[in-house]
């Protein structure tokens, strides 16, 4: 199969802090890892696509000095969000694929809550 | 931004019963995809249709993919209660990105 897991399942902070999401494909080698956010009974946004090695593609409206991604190695991706606020409350999820036209594999999600 | 709209927003239905989703979006597209997501869970793919097929069966799942109308659907045949999740359609331009539709609530009721 070809699983990704994320890190942590749900984490709950304060306004102000940094919050890191891990995204890992487990059983494959992902060249390129995507992140999407999702508000409560709403589709999926992408946020930005990273391919190991290179810096990660924000779609527009997305802050990059806001939210970090590092693909460092071909089997994880990073998210952080910085000075989290309470309006970054939302579920992110990542998914990965191996090469171009391969099907994307999706993350069982993190849920974030900023109080 | 999201491609297109998907219909009905929600659906309930009862067991056994067939639930009809329907896609539609803007651009011309290499496939189109049909995912699962359980409350609070992540997505399970369910189905791929490249754009130059017009049906596509997986076990209950039957899609069809309409490239002149823009459009698709998901059927479900002999719903069951475990089928109650959330269904996004989403297309995958040339570029290999994937962008979802707005997704159908199904609630099959037993």
């Amino acid at each position: 199969g070809a699983v990704v897991s994320q890190h942590p399942s749900w984490v709950i902070c304060k306004s102000g802090t940094s919050v890191k999401i891990e995204c890992r494909s487990l059983d494959f080698q992902a060249t390129t890892m995507f992140w999407y956010r999702q508000f409560p009974k709403q589709s999926l946004m992408l946020m930005a696509t990273s391919n190991e090695g290179s810096k990660a593609t924000y779609e527009q409206g997305v802050e990059k000095d806001k939210f970090l991604i590092n693909h460092a190695s071909l089997t994880l991706s990073t998210l952080t969000v910085t000075s989290a606020h309470p309006e970054d409350s939302s579920f992110y999820i990542c998914s990965a694929r191996r090469g171009a036209q391969e099907t994307q594999y999706f993350g069982p999600g993190t849920r974030l809550l900023v109080l | 931004s999201q491609q297109g709209e998907e219909d009905p927003q929600a659906l309930s239905i009862q067991e056994g019963e067939n639930a009809t989703m329907n896609c539609s979006y803007k651009t011309s597209i290499n496939n189109l995809q049909w995912y699962r997501q359980n409350s609070g869970r992540g997505l399970v793919h369910l189905i791929l249709i490249r754009s130059n097929e017009r049906e596509k069966h997986s076990g209950r799942l039957r899609v069809t993919l309409d490239t002149s109308k823009k459009s698709s659907s998901l059927l479900i045949t002999a719903s069951r209660a475990a089928d109650t999740a959330s269904y996004f359609c989403a297309t995958d331009d040339a570029g290999n990105m994937l962008t979802f539709g707005g997704g159908t609530r199904l609630m099959v009721k037993p």
